[in-house]
């Protein structure tokens, strides 16, 4: 199946500041979705991007088909966003969501 | 609020045992999916459910088994519950029988076996 490779592992900021997290998948991507978990172990959809380009207010994704990537761009972070940030895809042919292992974000006051 | 709703939010039960996690799936969602997720095996898919049928099946043990109702709801039943089994287990719907979709999910049941 496919592999979803996530960097980086931990990510720690000062309010305030801008972060990139990156996804890289070793099969086509098909259904390609981030989400937010958060300290309480909830998993909050944030896109469902298989391509292009989506924002929401402060967050922002760009997924790159062609080169099997993904972006996820938080601008102005807020101790709100604190907690694992997934990225999963099914890949070719499957209907199961494939995880990365995800990255810990600690927004500091 | 993802419109899935999952309980019981937490169950604590001793090894041997058996339980039942039920979930609802959003309105009009026909796929239901199942995920484990454990500290040392992350996020794992289980099974999929599609309008009643069985659709798809990951990582599920046998000792673990799902259904699905003709009104759309779903359980995971695990039994001979081990220590290893302690998880948070998660359900989630789409509205896409291919799964190309967005999936939502629901708050998790979080599963103690003592």
């Amino acid at each position: 199946g496919i592999q979803v490779e996530q960097s980086p592992p931990d990510l720690i900021l000062q309010e305030g500041a801008n972060s990139t997290l990156r996804c890289n998948f070793s099969d086509s991507v098909n259904n390609l979705q981030w989400f937010h978990q958060n300290p309480w172990g909830q998993l909050i959809n944030l896109f469902y991007i298989p391509s292009g380009t989506k924002q929401n207010g402060r967050l922002s994704a760009t997924t790159v088909a062609t080169e099997r990537y993904s972006l996820l761009y938080i601008s102005s972070s807020q101790t709100t966003d604190s907690g694992v940030y997934f990225c999963a895809d099914s890949g070719g042919s499957n209907y199961k969501l494939t995880f990365g292992k995800g990255t810990l974000l600690t927004v500091n006051p | 609020d993802s419109g899935v709703t999952q309980t019981p939010k937490h169950l604590i039960t001793a090894t041997g045992q058996r339980v039942t996690l039920r979930c609802s799936p959003r309105s009009g969602d026909l796929s239901v999916y199942w995920y484990q997720q454990s500290l040392d095996q992350g996020l794992q898919f289980l099974i999929q459910y599609y309008n009643g049928e069985e659709r798809a099946k990951g990582n599920i043990l046998e000792r673990f088994s799902a259904q699905q109702f003709p009104d759309l709801h779903s359980e995971l039943n695990l039994s001979s519950l081990e220590l290893g089994d302690s998880a948070l287990y998660f359900c989630a719907s789409s509205l896409d029988r291919l799964g190309r979709d967005t999936q939502y999910f629901g708050p998790g049941t979080r599963l103690t076996v003592l």
